[in-house]
């Protein structure tokens, strides 16, 4: 079974900073998907970035972009010029290429940007 | 365009009682999934309809059931409530124009549920 691991629970950042948050997962699958979703204390989970397996270029969204280490299976999520507004909770989550069906989060790394 | 919405955003219940929750998915979105959150076991999957039709199911007791209209729209049940059962439960809508895992989920703000 696929499992999403993000090793730190909490984080802090000083505002205008670049923070880096991190995501293993485990899967035998070679087509899937890749998603950092983030949860402001309001609760509405928004998608942050997406990335598809088969690329190996790693995507970027204005001042987030990832580290996709595929062989590694590694996916890491950076925040540049961090902004009071990235306060939240951030969560990675995979879903498998072929599914129609469920996405897989982590465990979720808290992240309060400092002023 | 309207998001996600989901009522109520808030519920206290009791033990043994049921409980519908609503779901209203961005109009043209035809897949609906649902997923509880709680601090200890994090997101976790409950199902995910399209058109009408249960098409993914996770590990949940028979107490959690759903279903989709044919407007989209999906409601949730959890019968027989348990004081585990507390916990915010997410309704997300996707297009499904694509049959991948691509498609990007559209989250709504929950329902928290609280079980005395």
């Amino acid at each position: 079974a696929q499992t999403v691991t993000q090793s730190q629970p909490e984080m802090s950042v000083q505002e205008a900073e670049t923070v880096t948050l991190s995501c293993t997962y485990d899967t035998s699958e070679n087509n899937y998907y890749l998603f950092w979703y983030k949860q402001p204390p309001s609760r509405q989970m928004i998608l942050v970035i997406r990335q598809e397996a088969y690329k190996q270029q790693n995507a970027t969204e204005n001042r987030f972009s990832v580290n996709f280490q595929k062989a590694a299976k590694s996916f890491s999520l950076k925040i540049s010029d961090s902004q009071l507004g990235d306060t939240a909770m951030y969560f990675c989550a995979f879903r498998e290429g072929g599914s129609q069906g469920n996405l897989i989060f982590g465990k979720g790394t808290k992240l309060s940007v400092k002023p | 365009k309207a998001g996600v919405t989901q009522t109520p955003r808030y519920l206290i219940k009791t033990r043994g009682q049921q409980v519908t929750l609503s779901c209203s998915p961005i109009s043209g979105h035809r897949s609906v999934s649902w997923y509880q959150q709680t601090p200890g076991q994090g997101l976790q999957f409950l199902f995910e309809y399209f058109s009408e039709t249960q098409r993914n199911k996770g590990n949940f007791p028979g107490r959690f059931s759903g279903r989709q209209f044919s407007n989209s729209r999906s409601e949730m049940n959890v019968s027989t409530l348990e004081l585990g059962d507390s916990a915010l439960y997410l309704c997300a809508s996707s297009q499904l124009w694509e049959a991948s895992g691509a498609n990007v989920l559209t989250f709504g703000a929950g329902s928290r549920l609280t079980v005395l």
